[in-house]
């Protein structure tokens, strides 16, 4: 079946550009989340979506990270004006549930360098 | 608030030995844990799981005990192949905060190369 899907897969922004990443989670997965992942580290927690409401976006870095998920099932992660210190891998996870025993299906990133 | 400590890296492994990557954790409360990986060009994957103390998840001859008690989930694999060579995560979710959702904490990663 269809796993999670990310778009574009590669993005390279000049500094002060905008920029949009597409996720589409698995078909009738309730929990949407996004991830950053610096080169050589862990993905760090942005934003969760439960359905179209977000609850948590207390991983965001700054005001110029803006996500949302209108219909509760695409998500679009938004960078303004971007800096070189947001290059990183940008993932996103859905899950079936909500809650805290639940897997989640990863997509493959986005990968983002901000020259 | 959360924490995942993994066994610095990278780790080196001719096949067909032993495998250990340690992971500990802080968190509030009853955590599931996780071990995630990542093959090379692809995305992360769930390798196995734990919701509660003393469960062991296991899947492709790994293993991982969840420890309340020393507070780890080590992975293990008694003969690893070249084809495990991939990034590791140990991750885990509290539901602490109020968060009653599955946000995850993921430790750095450990990368292990298997020569044949």
């Amino acid at each position: 079946g269809a796993g999670v899907s990310q778009s574009p897969r590669y993005k390279v922004a000049k500094r002060g550009q905008d920029v949009a990443l597409r996720c589409d989670p698995i078909s009738g997965h309730v929990s949407l989340f996004w991830y950053q992942q610096a080169l050589g580290q862990g993905p760090e927690f942005l934003t969760y979506f439960q359905n179209e409401a977000q609850l948590d976006k207390s991983g965001l870095p700054s005001d110029r990270f803006f996500a949302e998920r209108p219909e509760g099932s695409v998500s679009t992660l938004k960078i303004q004006r971007t800096q070189q210190e947001d290059s990183a891998v940008y993932l996103c996870a859905s899950s079936l549930g909500r809650g805290k025993r639940e897997t989640q299906y990863f997509g493959p990133g986005t990968r983002l360098l901000v020259l | 608030g959360d924490s995942v400590t993994q066994m610095e890296g990278p780790v080196t492994l001719s096949e067909e030995a032993f495998l250990t990557i340690n992971c500990t954790y802080t968190a509030t409360g009853y955590p599931s844990l996780f071990w995630y990986v990542q093959y090379p060009g692809e995305g992360l994957q769930l390798l196995l799981k734990a919701t509660k103390a003393d469960d062991k998840g296991s899947n492709k001859g790994f293993e991982a005990t969840y420890r309340k008690e020393t507070t780890s989930f080590h992975l293990e694999k008694g003969s690893v192949q070249v084809s495990d060579s991939a990034v590791y995560f140990c991750a885990l979710s509290s539901g602490a905060g109020g968060t009653s959702y599955g946000k995850l904490t993921f430790g750095q990663g450990t990368i292990l190369t298997v020569h044949p």
